[in-house]
């Protein structure tokens, strides 16, 4: 079965630090992969996905990440992060069934 | 606006009820999921239905039922036999295309048990 393994559970920056969230999935085949954030107390906001082309990808509030096939990897970056960015972070992919499966979640914390 | 309506926003309930959350869409999508959020585990499935009066169990399905009698609706349940039902929950809608528009995501419903 797909799974997605994000491996940071935790992540406190102070403001202006730069983000890397990891994201590791292990389907081999073709995939379509999504970030999701959660603002405390609001529903989960898609930040960016990849479907095809350019493997590096742009999202919104200064967010990009980057598909690695080679790596299996879709880590999220943003080059400085801001007190606005507290909120928990969801890595997606789309299973053989076309359904979404998520990883357990990055709850990132910044200091302002 | 267009959207999913969760409701309530938090829920009380007593050891051994059964309880109803709420789930409205006016997206017009076919296709509407149930996951349960618990810390450090993610979104796990509950149950999800791609069609009205079709539905089929997640990951989690146990102690948990669902109807879809209209398109716009799915409400969940979750019964007595739900073991730790204490937890938050999301309703989410896509169009069919997942792959290039994601899902849409309700603002959730937190469960207590008492």
């Amino acid at each position: 079965a797909q799974s997605v393994s994000q491996h940071n559970h935790h992540v406190i920056l102070s403001e202006a630090a730069s983000l890397e969230l990891g994201c590791n999935y292990s389907y081999g085949g073709t995939v379509n992969l999504f970030w999701y954030v959660q603002y405390p107390g609001q529903h989960l906001q898609l930040l960016l996905k990849y479907f095809s082309g350019d493997p590096l990808v742009k999202g919104i509030k200064g967010f990009e990440a980057e598909f690695i096939k080679s790596k299996f990897s879709f880590n999220l970056r943003k080059p400085s992060v801001q007190w606005s960015d507290t909120a928990e972070y969801f890595c997606a992919v789309v299973n053989q069934g076309g359904k979404l499966i998520f990883g357990q979640g990055t709850e990132l914390s910044v200091k302002p | 606006d267009g959207g999913i309506t969760q409701s309530p926003k938090y829920l009380f309930r007593k050891e051994g009820q059964n309880v109803t959350l709420s789930c409205e869409q006016n997206l017009n999508h076919d296709a509407m999921y149930w996951y349960r959020q618990d810390p450090g585990q993610g979104l796990r499935l509950i149950y999800y239905s791609q069609i009205v009066n079709d539905f089929q169990k997640g990951d989690i399905a146990e102690g948990y039922s669902v109807s879809r009698e209209k398109k716009e609706s799915f409400p969940l349940t979750v019964t007595s036999a739900q073991k730790n039902p204490t937890a938050f929950y999301l309703c989410a809608s896509n169009s069919g295309d997942v792959r290039n528009y994601g899902y849409t995501f309700g603002s959730g419903t937190r469960l207590t048990v008492v």
